[in-house]
């Protein structure tokens, strides 16, 4: 069974500041793949960032970046630049092979961007 | 543009009644899930179908029933067996070679309440 923790429950960063956020992982599987999702308070799930088991450079989209440490286990968020439109919950996700198969989501981050 | 829809937005239950949450897509993805999400806490599978007229448990299927007669619908019943029901339902789907760019694609939730 695949397990996502999430240590940072909530987060306060200011304006305009990189912002880490943690994740490790935990499975037996050699083919997965790890996603981070943002809920702003209306409730949607948002699609930031994808990383496969597989890949040998870390995922990069926008202002995110994922830090993959495959030996660790360890697939941490890099928000560069926050933003106030940054504040939501965070949450880090995996899946064993590539799609299709069940998504298992850790418990989340609450971030808030202080101006 | 295609999408997930979810209806209704927001849906109140009186003690004993079985309700019925909708969820439909037309991005022709092949697998479809159902989460359960309890305020400040992280996703929960409930059922999800890989393929139609199947489908598989997740981790919190008591209470819970699914039907996938269609690839384009994964309606989930809430029966009067699920003793906590109110939380925020979350519907996604996903096809493995687009995983990559686009995740797994959630609706907008519905909101169940015990009344």
């Amino acid at each position: 069974a695949q397990k996502i923790t999430q240590t940072q429950p909530g987060m306060f960063v200011q304006e305009k500041e990189a912002v880490t956020l943690d994740c490790t992982y935990d499975t037996s599987d050699q083919s997965y793949g790890l996603f981070w999702y943002k809920q702003p308070s209306s409730g949607e799930m948002i699609f930031l960032i994808y990383q496969g088991s597989y890949d040998e450079q870390n995922a990069t989209e926008g202002r995110y970046s994922l830090n993959f440490q495959k030996a660790r286990k360890s697939a941490n968020l890099v928000i560069s630049a926050s933003q106030l439109g940054d504040s939501a919950m965070y949450f880090c996700a995996m899946t064993i092979n590539f799609g299709n198969e069940k998504l298992t989501f850790g418990t989340g981050t609450r971030l808030t961007i202080i101006p | 543009d295609g999408g997930i829809t979810q209806s209704p937005k927001y849906l109140f239950r009186k003690e004993g009644q079985n309700v019925t949450l909708s969820c439909e897509q037309n991005l022709n993805h092949d697998a479809m899930y159902w989460y359960r999400q309890d305020p400040g806490q992280g996703l929960r599978l409930i059922y999800y179908s890989q393929i139609v007229n199947d489908f598989q448990k997740g981790d919190i299927a008591e209470g819970y029933s699914v039907s996938r007669e269609k690839k384009e619908s994964f309606p989930l019943t809430v029966t009067s067996a699920q003793k906590n029901p109110t939380a925020f339902y979350l519907c996604a789907s996903s096809t493995e070679d687009r995983v990559r760019d686009y995740g797994y694609t959630f609706g907008s939730g519905t909101r169940l309440t015990v009344v």
